[in-house]
């Protein structure tokens, strides 16, 4: 099964800030990667999806890049409701393996 | 709207079975393929199993292979999973969701259910 590791698995950061999370897949899985934000106690939101589109309704603060095995999630300009764990997951093979999840803070 | 509601959690022994139910509206159901995602107290979300719009092809994780089971009722608008010989490792709560577009089996989770639980424990 090919593997996802997201980095860092928490950070802290300030309202303002721009922050950016990386995902690494352990095989190329081409564009076939989504981002997902998920709050306590909620079902997980779609950010991102094929690496950089932006799901409608997602504020353009966020940003997606990458391809084959190497991707990130970047937040321009920190609001406080993005304080939350954020998940890469690919979907290029029958596994659909997600990160283990990275928990932004605020500091 | 497009909603998905899960069903069926609850509390049951180690052995034992448990069969989710997640109904959809709002969007046409018998399109698109629908995956079950979970996630263990505190932990990271894992997979669980797929199935295509049509039920014509099924995938699990390995840690449910040969235990749990996919299915779906295109005329109820219904996906469920059957669940046998849990464990206490999938103790968690179960998430459907709704593959982004129709017909495919390789796309992004567009929208999910609020999950139900499911507690393993003698």
């Amino acid at each position: 099964a090919i593997r996802m590791t997201q980095s860092p698995s928490s950070f802290s950061a300030s309202t303002g800030d721009r922050v950016t999370i990386t995902c690494r897949a352990s095989q190329g899985i081409s564009s076939y990667l989504a981002w997902y934000q998920q709050k306590p106690g909620k079902a997980p939101k779609l950010l991102i999806y094929a690496a950089s589109t932006l799901q409608s309704g997602v504020p353009s603060r966020f940003s997606g890049s990458g391809s084959g095995t190497d991707f990130t999630l970047t937040i321009s300009c920190l609001q406080s409701e993005d304080f939350a764990t954020y998940y890469c997951q690919q979907y290029y093979s029958y596994s659909y393996t997600f990160g283990q999840g990275t928990k932004l803070e605020i500091k | 709207q497009v909603q998905l509601v899960e069903s069926g959690g609850g509390v049951v022994q180690p052995g034992g079975s448990l069969r989710l139910s997640c109904a959809a509206s709002g969007f046409t159901f018998s399109s698109y393929g629908m995956h079950w995602v979970r996630q263990a107290p505190g932990k990271g979300l894992e997979w669980v199993a797929f199935i295509r719009y049509d039920g014509s092809n099924k995938y699990y994780a390995d840690s449910v292979k040969g235990r749990f089971t996919i299915s779906r009722d295109n005329s109820k608008n219904t996906l469920y999973l059957q669940m046998n010989s849990l464990r206490a490792e999938d103790t968690a709560v179960y998430y459907c969701a709704k593959v982004g577009r129709p017909t495919v089996g390789d796309d992004a989770f567009d929208i999910w259910g609020q999950g139900t639980m499911v507690t393993v424990s003698s």
